[in-house]
């Protein structure tokens, strides 16, 4: 059974503070992406990566950045968390091409206050 | 700019009834189209897909049509059953991502 699975399901941060949010796939997956999602305006691109230590910037990368040490690991980092991150998170993965679907994980209900 | 549109936030039906879950995009590079279906406090899941060659495609009791001249995708669902209540996103694939709508809240009255 494929699997993403993401390193919390809540999380609850202070202002200002270093943020990881981990992604791990174990379906050798060279696509991996990292979506914010809020009520109204759907699934917004963050980052994605289409290799290891390769990252593209997705459609709302500002106040964010990742790593891609391995192929099946993709770390979300906020270095400086603010109050309007507070958010859902949820990566995905996809094999290489253009028409692969995407698996989700659970997602990371992130709240900073 | 939103690329991919979901203009109906939430939508009622009643049991064994039709879901029509519409979707609209502009940018006509976009040759291929899915569906997911969300749950609360879990991650999308796929649903069904539309490749841009094609007008239609069916899998048991979800259908998506798909209109290039104007730009529009639907979904439909029967017969509805409870179980579906969900959020369904339509997502449009270009440059080697997906584009999301905004996404639609199904709810489907026993």
């Amino acid at each position: 059974d494929v699997k993403v699975t993401q390193s919390s399901r809540y999380l609850v941060k202070r202002t200002g503070e270093k943020v990881f949010l981990e992604c791990v796939q174990d379906m050798d997956h060279e696509n991996m992406f990292w979506y914010r999602q809020d009520p109204g305006l759907g699934l917004r691109l963050i980052y994605f990566s289409y290799d290891v230590k390769m990252k593209e910037k997705g459609d709302i990368p500002e106040g964010y950045s990742v790593s891609r040490e391995k192929k099946e690991r993709f770390s979300l980092i906020l270095e400086s968390a603010s109050t309007n991150q507070t958010s859902m998170y949820l990566c995905a993965s996809s094999g290489a091409g253009g028409y692969n679907e995407q698996f989700f994980g659970p997602g990371t209900r992130l709240t900073v206050l | 700019d939103q690329q991919v549109k979901q203009n109906s936030p939430s939508l009622s039906v009643q049991e064994g009834r039709i879901s029509i879950l519409n979707c609209d995009y502009t940018n006509s590079m976009f040759d291929y189209f899915l569906w997911y279906k969300k749950y609360p406090a879990e991650g999308p899941t796929f649903l069904i897909s539309i490749s841009s060659i094609k007008d239609k495609n069916e899998d048991g009791r979800f259908t998506v049509f798909l209109n290039k001249s104007a730009k529009h995708l639907s979904l439909h669902i029967v017969p509805s059953q409870p179980g579906d209540s969900a959020v369904y996103f339509c997502a449009a694939s270009g440059m080697g991502k997906l584009i999301f709508g905004q996404g639609t809240e199904l709810s489907v009255k026993p």
